[in-house]
């Protein structure tokens, strides 16, 4: 079945550090993907998506490029900040109808220390 | 804010007991989904509603049922109620379930139900 796989966490970078959340993917098709964000006591939080393969989403300076040929969806940022702290996921949409729920992997905590 | 709408934010029951837990999705979207986000789960599908008819079942367990009403708002019935099924329960909403735009969801506040 589909499946969604992150990096281990949690993760604690300094202000200003370059981020990276690895996300790889196992699904049929060709899945839509996501990354969400919850932050302390709040619920998920769309944060960018791409729905084909090369797509690049990018929301608020993080970035993520669907890379179909290493089924990968990292997720990026140049420069975080502490109100970046939050639990980061990955999912996956496999199709249509039926297939639109979404898949999500285990989420990974980022905290930003000032 | 998303727009999905979810009441109540907090419940505390005791085992036994049967809660209901209500979404309203966002202005003209059709599908409705739950999802349960546990500790040692993570966040898993539960169920999924397009237009008033049931799409897709996820790990719902028998004791759990879901409706979508003709206004669109949904509702997920938890009944016999046991330690494990604390949890926080999200609704979601899309505007459809065809192209690809049309799938992407929106995330309600959660209801955080504790079993005591």
């Amino acid at each position: 079945g589909d499946s969604v796989t992150q990096m281990e966490g949690p993760v604690t970078l300094s202000e200003e550090a370059f981020l990276t959340i690895n996300c790889t993917y196992t699904a049929t098709g060709y899945p839509s993907l996501f990354w969400y964000v919850q932050y302390p006591g709040e619920g998920l939080q769309l944060l960018l998506k791409a729905t084909k393969a090369d797509d690049k989403g990018s929301n608020k300076g993080f970035e993520a490029t669907y890379r179909k040929e290493t089924t990968s969806f990292h997720l990026e940022k140049g420069s975080v900040q502490v109100s970046d702290s939050a639990v980061y996921f990955c999912a996956l949409s496999a199709g249509t109808g039926a297939n639109s729920k979404l898949t999500f992997g285990k989420g990974i905590t980022l905290s930003v220390r000032p | 804010d998303s727009g999905v709408t979810q009441t109540p934010k907090h419940l505390i029951t005791a085992t036994g007991q049967r809660v209901t837990l209500r979404c309203s999705p966002r202005s003209g979207d059709l599908s409705v989904y739950w999802y349960q986000q546990s500790l040692d789960q993570g966040l898993q599908f539960l169920i999924q509603y397009y237009n008033g008819e049931e799409r897709a079942k996820g790990n719902i367990l028998e004791r759990f049922s879901a409706q979508q009403f003709p206004d669109l708002h949904s509702e997920l019935n938890l009944s016999s109620l046991e330690l494990g099924d604390s949890a926080l329960y999200f609704c979601a909403s899309s505007v459809g379930i065809g192209l690809a735009g049309e799938r992407v969801q929106f995330f309600g506040p959660g209801t955080r139900l504790t079993v005591l």
